[in-house]
Order: C-alpha cells, then sequence, then structure tokens
C-alpha cells in the first residue's frame, strides 16, 4: 500500500484535459511544497514533470501543470496526446521517518 | 549535462547481499546540498524509496527496509553504493539511483534502472 493515493487509471481522448489527483496527509502533500510528478513511459525510467507542487523543468511542455489544495495535489495535462500515454506518479516529502514517498501510480489512456 | 548509470548482478540468490553502485557524472556529492537516493519498481508495480545520501554524509533509509540497507559515498569516485542484505525474491525489481538536491526537491535526474532478480 502506498502511502498516497492516486488513481489507478484515467483516460482521455486527444485534444482532451484530465487531472490525476494525489491525496496524502498533513504530514506530506498537505504539509509541504514538496510534491513532484513524474511520466513513465513502458521500459523507461521515471522522469521528472512538475516538482515543488507546480514548476514545470526545463523542457517540458506547458501542457503539463500542477497544484495543491489542502491534502490534495492535482497534475492536469491539457491538449492530450498520442505520447502522453503513460504512468504518472506523484511523490511528496514527508516529516515521518519515510522521508520519501511515492503514489501508487495512475496509467493514463489517450484513447 | 546530468547522468546516472546502476551497474550489479542481475541475478541474486535468496539470503545473499546485493551491492548495487551508482556512477554519476555532471555534478559532484562534495557540493552542498547535493544528494543521491535509491528507488526501486517491483515489476507491474509503483516506485518506492529506499535511501538517501547527502553532500555532508547525511543518510536516510525507508524504516521497513533500514535494518537491511546501507548507503555509502565515494566522492573521488563519483559512485554511490547501496547495500542490501538478506535477499528475497519479493525484492526483484529494477533500481535506480537519482540526483536531488535541497533548493528544488525532487528527483530530478534518474539512472536507467537495472533489473534485480531474486531466485535460487
Amino acid at each position: 500500500q502506498s502511502a498516497l493515493t492516486q488513481p489507478a487509471s484515467v483516460s482521455g481522448s486527444p485534444g482532451q484535459s484530465i487531472t490525476i489527483s494525489c491525496t496524502g496527509t498533513s504530514s506530506d502533500v498537505g504539509g509541504y511544497n514538496y510534491v513532484s510528478w513524474y511520466q513513465q513511459h513502458p521500459g523507461k525510467a521515471p522522469k521528472l514533470m512538475i516538482y515543488e507542487v507546480s514548476n514545470r523543468p526545463s523542457g517540458v511542455s506547458n501542457r503539463f501543470s500542477g497544484s495543491k489544495s489542502g491534502n490534495t495535489a492535482s497534475l492536469t495535462i491539457s491538449g492530450l496526446q498520442a505520447e502522453d500515454e503513460a504512468d504518472y506518479y506523484c511523490s511528496s516529502y514527508t516529516s515521518s521517518s519515510i522521508n520519501w514517498v511515492f503514489g501508487g501510480g495512475t496509467k493514463l489512456t489517450v484513447l | 549535462q546530468i547522468t546516472l548509470k546502476e551497474s550489479g548482478p542481475t541475478l541474486v540468490k535468496p539470503t545473499q547481499t546485493l551491492t548495487l553502485t551508482c556512477t554519476f557524472s555532471g555534478f559532484s556529492l562534495s557540493t552542498s546540498g547535493v544528494g543521491v537516493g535509491w528507488i526501486r519498481q517491483p515489476p507491474g508495480k509503483a516506485l518506492e524509496w529506499l535511501a538517501l545520501i547527502y553532500w555532508d554524509d547525511d543518510k536516510r533509509y525507508s524504516p521497513s527496509l533500514k535494518s537491511r540497507l546501507t548507503i555509502t559515498k565515494d566522492t573521488s569516485k563519483n559512485q554511490v553504493v547501496l547495500t542490501m542484505t538478506n535477499m528475497d525474491p519479493v525484492d526483484t525489481a529494477t533500481y535506480y539511483c537519482a540526483h536531488i538536491h535541497t533548493v528544488t526537491p525532487s528527483w530530478d535526474y534518474w539512472g536507467q534502472g537495472t533489473l534485480v532478480t531474486v531466485s535460487s
């Protein structure tokens, strides 16, 4: 059981927008602005897409955006493209002894 | 350009000790704020954080695995080594090393990963 809760799957058609949620506690998501999101294609290493809740690394499309409200963070992908089909993981720093936690991952299907 | 690469055995037997090496370039583990961590992913499952070592030799471990893990660094060789004792088939996973900086805490650069299978 992962420390952060994500939906197992989401789907959308090309051009649409989707949002993936990531729910934690006040010890992690709610307590720090250290939420990050990762994209992972099959057989590949994860790639950082969003850091510190809403910041995009250089080179990441502005179709990807992040936000947070209380203990829940969200990743929104607008203008869905076929290449966005992948697994997405959230992560957060936590004040518990775990230090770093990941979500269970969400499989995005582009219909 | 920051790169990391994991190396180690692809197959270990139950009860054996696993030793993985992360060799990196493009940054120094003697620079303030820099860290290297290990994250694993069993086949078809989620990512799991294992351990992290900072530039100042501060070490952090996943509580559930702390008794089995040791992380060390060799700054002169640009390497971080993770050892995991008493390996079990449930430890079969792809093991990744990744870079982190305290200024923007996130795993911003990842190695390609190495699949370790635990089987007799």
